[in-house]
């Protein structure tokens, strides 16, 4: 278990809906990073954010957005809605130091988007 | 181009053999280079981490990072049916350490 956890599971929409997804850091982890993974694909990043601020983003349009909490869990929100949407989408969390570091990954919240 | 080309496979081997799982990378700058195992519907879950080139130990796994080829591979052996799960390798560095870019997987499957 990595501590990372993410809601809800699964989550069926429709095109033109608006969705948000959860997810909670491991304890002590000030990022969380986003990625969306499409059937067949390795994962795909989307933003990260540190300390409650976007720090990097992906090649994803303005609907995708996110937010930090000051408890350091994370919600990705993702409005209009469109088919190509559906994916599962990870949240992992680290640290950021001067040194190597690496992630540690969710579940994923599965979305198929109708 | 793609930054990171992973053969997506599948590749089916008999228990006990020997696998190499490899990718490729264009960006010269990457430092840290990860390999994550991720089963059918899960999250990935990291197995071997390395930093720069060389060569990492971890059990049955071996990673090994030539950035001169701009080639890492990781090696299972005495492979075994549990080890059937989707192979992605992941690199990142130097100026956000947290930005990963995948490969597309690699689909092994070890059969009995």
């Amino acid at each position: 278990e990595t501590g990372v956890t993410q809601s809800p599971t699964h989550l069926i929409k429709t095109r033109g809906q608006q969705v948000t997804l959860r997810c909670s850091s491991q304890s002590g982890h000030n990022t969380v990073s986003w990625y969306q993974q499409a059937l067949g694909q390795g994962p795909q990043f989307i933003f990260q954010y540190y300390r409650e601020e976007e720090n990097g983003r992906g090649n994803f349009p303005p609907r995708f957005s996110g937010l930090q909490f000051p408890n350091y869990s994370s919600e990705l929100n993702v409005n209009a809605l469109e088919l190509d949407d559906s994916a599962l989408y990870l949240c992992a969390s680290s640290t950021r130091t001067g040194t190597s570091e690496t992630q540690y990954f969710g579940p994923g919240t599965r979305l198929l988007v109708l | 181009q793609k930054e990171v080309e992973q053969d997506p496979g599948p590749l089916s081997v008999p228990e006990g053999a020997i696998v190499s799982l490899n990718c490729t990378y264009s960006n010269s700058a990457f430092q840290y280079f990860m390999w994550y195992r991720q089963y059918s519907r899960k999250g990935p879950e990291l197995l071997m981490y390395t930093y720069s080139s060389g060569n990492k130990e971890d059990g049955r796994f071996t990673a090994q990072v030539d950035k001169s080829s701009k080639y890492i591979s990781l090696f299972i052996r005495d492979s075994q049916p549990s080890d059937s799960a989707t192979y992605l390798c992941a690199m990142s560095g130097p100026y956000n350490f947290n930005k990963f870019y995948f490969g597309s997987g690699t689909k092994l499957n070890v059969k009995p």
